[in-house]
């Protein structure tokens, strides 16, 4: 099955900086790679994905890469604020259902 | 819109006993998930439902069951429970491929 790996483990920046969170993943029938943000006690949420056919997607101060070929896929968060404190998660998926969790980032912005 | 609820949020059991996770969303969503959530090892899939009527095993389905109710409501059944199965619990759901999942405010079980 799919294996996803995810680095670092833990991330603390300083208010203002770029976060960039890195994913490796080993099937590669996968074609969907989502990102949930899991803030402290609450339920994960999604907050960008993209699709193989996509090399890079951004959404305000969040953009995602894919390299295919390499088989990763990255998280940028820019001009980091308090509220990006949180564990975020990468996935990959070959059919929108199974998908397969990375152990987690978090994240720690520093005022 | 509730969204997806799950009951109960809290159980506490003991060995060898056991009980049904209840979840239900009002999203009209075909597909429903149930994962497990450890510390340092992220969300795996247990089992998952894309339609009514069907079901799979997802990465850790050893020591569960499900049940499709019926499109709204998917539960999570530990026959037996052991202190291996101490988690927090979550249920999603989703419209067959848009990809993203919604989560369920999950339970918190744990076993003695």
């Amino acid at each position: 099955g799919e294996n996803v790996e995810q680095h670092p483990s833990t991330l603390s920046v300083q208010e203002g900086d770029s976060a960039v969170i890195k994913c490796t993943y080993s099937d590669s029938a996968s074609n969907y790679f989502p990102w949930y943000k899991q803030e402290l006690g609450k339920r994960p949420q999604l907050i960008i994905d993209i699709r193989s056919n996509v090399g890079e997607k951004k959404d305000q101060r969040i953009a995602v890469t894919l390299n295919k070929t390499a088989k990763h896929f990255s998280l940028h968060i820019t001009e980091t604020q308090p509220e990006d404190s949180a564990v975020y998660f990468c996935a990959a998926s070959p059919n929108d259902y199974k998908l397969s969790f990375g152990a987690g980032t978090t994240v720690t912005v520093r005022a | 819109n509730a969204g997806v609820t799950q009951t109960p949020k809290f159980q506490v059991l003991k060995t060898g006993q056991s009980m049904t996770l209840q979840c239900a969303q009002d999203m009209n969503h075909n597909s429903m998930y149930w994962y497990r959530q450890d510390p340092g090892m992220g969300l795996r899939l247990i089992y998952y439902s894309a339609s009514e009527g069907t079901t799979d095993k997802g990465e850790v389905p050893n020591g569960y069951n499900v049940s499709r109710l019926n499109k709204r409501e998917f539960s999570l059944r530990l026959e037996s429970a052991a202190p291996s199965q101490t988690s927090v619990y979550f249920c999603a759901s989703s419209e067959i491929r848009s990809g993203e999942q919604y989560f369920g405010p999950g339970t918190r079980l744990t076993v003695t």
